[in-house]
């Protein structure tokens, strides 16, 4: 299996732009995480879905983030408008079950830069 | 409500010394326990994982981890380092039916040689 798939690997943008960040989890799994890793506050986790359906997104920072996942194999995460604030990288995770017991498989992120 | 929380944002060791991260968590109900390690520029990899069986786990390249209820806490070593495992490595719990798990801040270990 390829694993994880997260593109763009990097991505450098003006304030204001539109970002769209996809992600391909591993086939068969069914549930998908979205993470942001910054040096302030670490890994915190944005969204979850599980079997294609949002189940929470509390950690969404404000409207100017959105995700969609609209079948087993794709999701995005997108921020309009951009902000320099939210430059860190992205990561995109999957996992098998509906258990806390099962381990998530990381993609190898996106380094986001807003300028 | 469940958290993580790491000793030591920075720990150094020589190579063929012991390995010991500390993590030590809270959580209301009997947790799922991780370490992961994060190498530069990569994702995170699980290293192991603790789900109520046997408290002392075994995982790859040769780290262990032992949980232990009554101090809450879930420690990470390996007996002897090697320059291969400088890297990041997080401790994090589960403890929802749902698979909400929380990351601890991370530990970034340093190997001398």
């Amino acid at each position: 299996d390829a694993g994880v798939i997260q593109s763009p690997r990097h991505e450098v943008t003006e304030m204001g732009q539109e970002v769209t960040l996809r992600c391909k989890p591993i086939s068969g799994h069914n549930s998908l995480f979205w993470y942001r890793q910054t040096m302030m506050r670490g890994l915190e986790l944005l969204i979850y879905f599980n079997n294609n359906v949002p189940i929470d997104d509390s950690g969404m920072p404000e409207d100017r983030f959105s995700a969609k996942m609209p079948n087993a194999s794709f999701s995005t995460l997108k921020i309009q408008p951009s902000e320099p604030r939210d430059s860190a990288v992205y990561f995109c995770a999957s996992s098998f079950g509906a258990s806390g017991s099962y381990e998530q498989y990381f993609g190898p992120g996106t380094r986001l830069t807003v300028t | 409500a469940q958290s993580v929380t790491q000793l030591g944002s920075h720990v150094s060791v020589s190579e063929g010394a012991l390995v010991l991260l500390r993590c030590n968590y809270s959580s209301s109900v009997p947790p799922y326990l991780f370490w992961y390690v994060q190498y530069p520029n990569q994702g995170l990899q699980l290293l192991l994982k603790y789900t109520s069986a046997a408290t002392l786990v075994k995982g790859i390249n040769g780290f262990e981890a032992e949980f232990k209820k009554s101090e809450t806490s879930f420690h990470l070593t390996k007996p002897s380092a090697h320059m291969s495992d400088a890297a990041e490595y997080f401790c994090a719990v589960s403890s929802g039916g749902y698979q909400k798990v929380t990351f601890g801040i991370g530990t970034k270990l340093q190997v001398i040689p």
